[in-house]
């Protein structure tokens, strides 16, 4: 079945370096969303990406769509401790779907 | 303000005993979703619906089943045959095929002793 892997599992960063975050999909997708969930928190929706090669910014994060289309990452500059929480990226089953399948997720940690 | 309530935040229960999830979202959302997640884990889906009185089973939906009779609501019930029922459980609601992205409720914690 289709999959979607992130890596990192998990990644220290000492406040003010930057991160990376990928996702890799076994399957094209139609488009790819992002979401931050805070420790204890739930999952918060940041972003869509939908066309090839497609680079969307947000402050210091910024988003990035394969050409492809089986892949993204998410990139934060200068990290700040309000940047903790865990990163999932998700894509759907199929185009149309209503059933969006979520990446195995990325902690971050920053340290001051 | 607009948004989805799951409630309790916190659930105990004695291993055999069902219990239910509530869900409750004030957003017009059509469809709406359970996730399970466990510690450390990624989402997955358990059951699914995209309009009024219709559903369909998710990944994971063995030991668990759900009702959706109102727009607003979509109840989650964890039955005694799920083997391994203490997790996060997450709802969520989106407008139509979640193309916009899902709105996530902050969660019922269960843990079954």
């Amino acid at each position: 079945g289709q999959q979607v892997m992130q890596i990192p599992q998990y990644q220290h960063v000492q406040e003010g370096e930057d991160f990376t975050t990928y996702c890799n999909s076994s399957t094209t997708l139609s488009n790819i969303q992002w979401y931050k969930q805070r420790p204890g928190g739930h999952p918060v929706f940041l972003i869509q990406l939908v066309k090839s090669g497609e680079v969307k910014k947000q402050k210091r994060l910024t988003f990035q769509f394969g050409e492809a289309k089986k892949n993204s990452s998410l990139h934060i500059t200068a990290t700040q401790t309000t940047d903790v929480g865990t990163y999932f990226c998700a894509g759907p089953l199929a185009s149309g779907t209503y059933k969006y399948i979520f990446g195995t997720g990325t902690r971050l940690k920053v340290l001051a | 303000d607009g948004g989805i309530t799951q409630s309790p935040k916190y659930l105990f229960r004695k291993e055999g005993q069902n219990v239910t999830l509530s869900c409750e979202q004030n957003l017009n959302h059509d469809a709406m979703y359970w996730y399970r997640q466990d510690p450390g884990q990624g989402l997955r889906l358990i059951y699914y619906s995209q309009i009024v009185n219709d559903f369909q089973k998710g990944d994971i939906a063995e030991g668990y089943s759900v009702s959706r009779e109102k727009k607003e609501s979509f109840p989650l019930t964890v039955t005694s045959a799920q083997k391994n029922p203490t997790a996060f459980y997450l709802c969520a609601s989106s407008i139509g095929q979640g193309a916009h992205g899902y709105t996530f409720g902050s969660g019922t914690r269960l843990t079954v002793v």
